[in-house]
């Protein structure tokens, strides 16, 4: 199956600091997503990206959809302590017709007040 | 959770047991599908459906069993469980949108 390249594994920063963590991929995607996850939830959809070179913001959040189409990057800017979780780069090589989204392994984000 | 109810959020089982996972949308998606999330591993793909009678394997099927007889309910069988299948299962569905994938609470199972 498809494989994602999520990193980094874990960051530990103060608040206020800006983070970035990216998503690799060895084939071609179509839709790139971004989710949150907090601890005893499930997974929520920060980002969506449909094209590739497209830069999407939600708030603090902003996330690119790589030219080559095979990576992806999320920022959070001045980030706060509600800011913690995992986060999940998806991809879906297909443009949905295949159903079958690909997960990275995540990145957990801890914020010190 | 974007409609999506997940039953029950936590069970316990021996090794051998049966049980089913429900999943129920009030949102008339024809997509469903079931992940499992493990430590270090992200969310795999077990089964999904793309309309009801339609059931379609995804990464990690084996020992999983899936039916899809109306467009509201996925549930999830394990026949006889096993410790490996321990794990947190996330029932999710499709947006009308394009590709988001939108998720329940979880449920999580552990198999001793």
């Amino acid at each position: 199956g498809q494989q994602l390249n999520q990193s980094p594994q874990s960051m530990f920063i103060q608040e206020g600091e800006d983070v970035s963590m990216n998503c690799t991929s060895s084939s071609i995607f179509n839709t790139w997503l971004w989710y949150k996850q907090d601890p005893g939830e499930g997974p929520v959809l920060l980002i969506a990206l449909y094209k590739a070179g497209e830069l999407t913001s939600n708030g603090r959040l902003t996330a690119q959809f790589g030219i080559t189409r095979k990576d992806s990057f999320l920022n959070i800017s001045a980030s706060i302590p509600s800011d913690v979780g995992i986060y999940f780069c998806a991809g879906d090589p297909s443009g949905g017709s295949n159903y079958k989204l690909t997960f990275g392994k995540g990145t957990l984000l801890t914020v010190n007040p | 959770n974007a409609g999506v109810t997940q039953t029950p959020k936590f069970q316990v089982l021996k090794t051998g047991q049966s049980m089913t996972l429900q999943c129920a949308q009030d949102m008339n998606h024809e997509y469903m599908s079931w992940y499992r999330q493990d430590p270090g591993m992200g969310l795999r793909l077990i089964h999904y459906s793309v309309g009801a009678g339609i059931t379609d394997q995804g990464e990690v099927p084996n020992g999983y069993n899936v039916s899809r007889s109306t467009t509201e309910d996925f549930p999830l069988r394990l026949l006889s469980a096993a410790p490996s299948q321990t794990s947190v299962y996330f029932c999710a569905i499709r947006g009308q949108g394009g590709g988001e994938l939108f998720f329940g609470e979880g449920s999580r199972l552990t198999v001793l």
